[in-house]
Order: structure tokens, then sequence, then C-alpha cells
């Protein structure tokens, strides 16, 4: 069956120190992968999307995202965070299960950025 | 401004009773999907709708009725609401029902059941 797994439920990192959240899939096929985020009190909003061509898809905010058919990996990246990147992140899968088609979200992952 | 609006934002409803959660997009999407959202389970998927038709249940219980009167439009009636029912509901739409069509959220209507 097709998964998402987001194995830290919890991430906390300093003001302006890089950040990886992890993301992997269970997927045959090859998926469509998204990136959301979601601010307190807020519904999820897009950071990025990726489906084929360069591994590497730049989103939102400086965040990117790598994608890695070996590894069924789909890690979000960012150089340097704020405090205003605290937040829940969740990986997506999107593909088509007979003939419907279907997201699956990730538990998400807690992102807390400290001073 | 908003693209997806969702009313009520919060609302507090007793054991038993019936409330209707209103859903309203400006995007002009074709897709409009229900999510629900608690501390249980993080995101877990209700329905989705395409032109005003139902094309996905994935909600065991009938107690969950999606209702579409307009093409921009997609409602939800719960019925003998249950404590366990309490949780955030997030309306959804996309262009088109497909993969790879990206989920637009509206900011969620948080229901507690007393």
């Amino acid at each position: 069956a097709q998964s998402v797994t987001q194995p830290d439920a919890r991430v906390t990192v300093s003001e302006g120190a890089s950040l990886q959240l992890r993301c992997k899939y269970s997927y045959s096929g090859t998926p469509y992968l998204f990136w959301y985020v979601q601010y307190p009190r807020q519904g999820l909003q897009l950071l990025l999307k990726y489906y084929s061509g360069d591994p590497v898809v730049q989103g939102v905010n400086g965040f990117e995202a790598e994608f890695s058919k070996s590894n069924s990996s789909f890690h979000l990246r960012k150089a340097s965070v704020h405090w205003s990147d605290s937040a829940v992140y969740f990986c997506v899968l999107s593909h088509v299960n007979t003939g419907n088609y279907k997201y699956v979200f990730g538990a998400g992952t807690r992102l807390k950025v400290i001073a | 401004d908003p693209k997806i609006i969702q009313k009520p934002k919060y609302l507090v409803a007793v054991t038993g009773s019936e409330k209707i959660l209103i859903c309203e997009q400006y995007l002009g999407h074709n897709a409009m999907y229900w999510y629900r959202q608690s501390a249980k389970k993080p995101l877990e998927f209700m329905f989705s709708y395409s032109y005003q038709k139902l094309m996905d249940n994935q909600t065991a219980s009938s107690r969950f009725q999606p209702q579409s009167s307009k093409k921009n439009h997609l409602d939800l009636q719960i019925t003998a609401l249950k404590p366990d029912d309490s949780a955030t509901y997030f309306c959804a739409s996309s262009q088109e029902r497909g993969s790879g069509n990206t989920l637009y959220f509206g900011e969620g209507s948080r229901l507690i059941v007393v």
C-alpha cells in the first residue's frame, strides 16, 4: 500500500541553522510529491511540488527538496531557518489507484526554531 | 484575501446535535474535498467531489454528509454529533481531480463536541 513516513515528529533547530526534514514514501510508480506547511490556526499551504525533471525542486521562502527514487525519499531542506519557520510540515504523495486519485499525507513534523 | 472560505471558524456543539460546516471556494476549481485533523489522526481524507459529483468517500459513518448546492460550494453536514467528532475540518480544492493537482486549503472549522 502507498504510504508516507515522516520519521521525526518534532525537530528543534536554532535560528540561522540549516534544516532537513525527512520524508520516505512507498509507491511502485512515479509519484507526485508535495511539501505543505501549516502555521498555527491556519490551513495547509503549498511549499513545493515535484513530479519529474531535476530532482532538486525549489519552493517558497528558501525551501527546497530533493527527490531520490533509489531511496524513496523526498527530504525538505533550508539553508538558514528563521523563527517564523516554526510550523508543522507535511510530506504528501499523490497517485492514482483503481481510478481513484489519492493524496496520502505523512503524520507531519513539528518544527520549532529557537533563538 | 482567503480564496477558500470556511464558516464557522469555531463552534461548540452538544452531543447528539447536528451542525453544518460551510465551504466556498473562489479559485474557479472543479474539485473540492473535506479533510479532518485531530490529535489522533494528523490529516484524514473524508470526501472528494468533482463537478459537484461525489467521487470518493472514505468516511465510514453516514452521519457525515457532504452537500454541493453550487459548483464552488461543498458543505459538510454532521448529524448525531459525538465527542469523537471533535476536530478541525478542512475544506480543500484543486483545479481538477487528478494526481499532481495542487490542493488548496481553507483555514478550517474547529468543532468541539461536549
